[in-house]
């Protein structure tokens, strides 16, 4: 039961131009969701999040939307270089299971010079 | 400040032998989680502590795998026997765990383990 969905397995992009990561989520009580980016051979390291109340949230050059009607989040990265390229996952979690997280598969980012 | 320590990096064993994994949490962390990452996939949560205390250890294969975190700090995994299904990175993160649940993670290198 793979309750946080990312459906593409990677992305290539333009640098300068935007990176648009997407994850869909199945379980309706989660309230608050992040991303995670991780380079090969390290652990993931936390990149931006929001809360259910929110709609979206801004921390430099990345953006996080989320449709909760549509159960559907999203990262922007504006605009991408080629040091983002990495392996992105979204997460979940839901007031009730305490810091517990649910991960999607992952998606490949590579931005070319 | 020092991040999440785990060892051993690496570690090949043959199927139906015994591996142990060795985390150290940040100072301070009061929670300690593991994960397994296969391959193509995300990380999914083995078990979760608060303190010494186990908070869930749901999916964790309870007939094989096991869990501690004497003192509330260090923690180790241990796998017993191990199952070819078992290749995976096995990830320790930790947080501070203050109200509310939604304190930040930080995960540590991982320990990539093949099951030959």
């Amino acid at each position: 039961d793979q309750q946080v969905k990312q459906n593409s397995p990677s992305l290539s992009v333009q640098e300068g131009r935007i990176s648009i990561l997407n994850c869909d989520y199945t379980n309706s009580m989660f309230d608050y969701f992040l991303w995670y980016k991780k380079y090969p051979a390290e652990g993931p390291t936390f990149l931006i999040s929001i809360s259910s109340i929110k709609d979206k949230n801004e921390d430099g050059r990345f953006t996080v939307f989320l449709n909760k009607s549509a159960k559907h989040l999203s990262l922007h990265i504006v605009p991408s270089q080629p040091g983002d390229s990495a392996v992105y996952f979204c997460a979940a979690s839901k007031g009730t299971s305490y810091g517990k997280l649910t991960f999607g598969q992952g998606t490949i980012l590579t931005v070319h010079p | 400040e020092a991040g999440v320590a785990q060892s051993p990096r690496y570690k090949i064993i043959e199927k139906r032998q015994s591996v142990a994994f060795w985390c150290n949490p940040i100072s301070g962390h009061a929670t300690l989680y593991w994960y397994q990452q296969i391959l193509g996939q995300g990380p999914k949560l083995l078990i979760q502590f608060q303190n010494n205390g186990v908070v869930d250890d749901s999916q964790l294969p309870k007939d094989r795998f096991s869990a501690e975190r004497l003192k509330g700090v260090d923690s180790t995994l241990k796998i017993q026997p191990a199952k070819l299904e078992d290749s995976a990175v096995y990830l320790c993160a930790s947080s501070i765990q203050t109200s509310g649940g939604r304190d930040t993670q930080y995960f540590g290198p991982g320990t990539r383990l093949t099951v030959l």
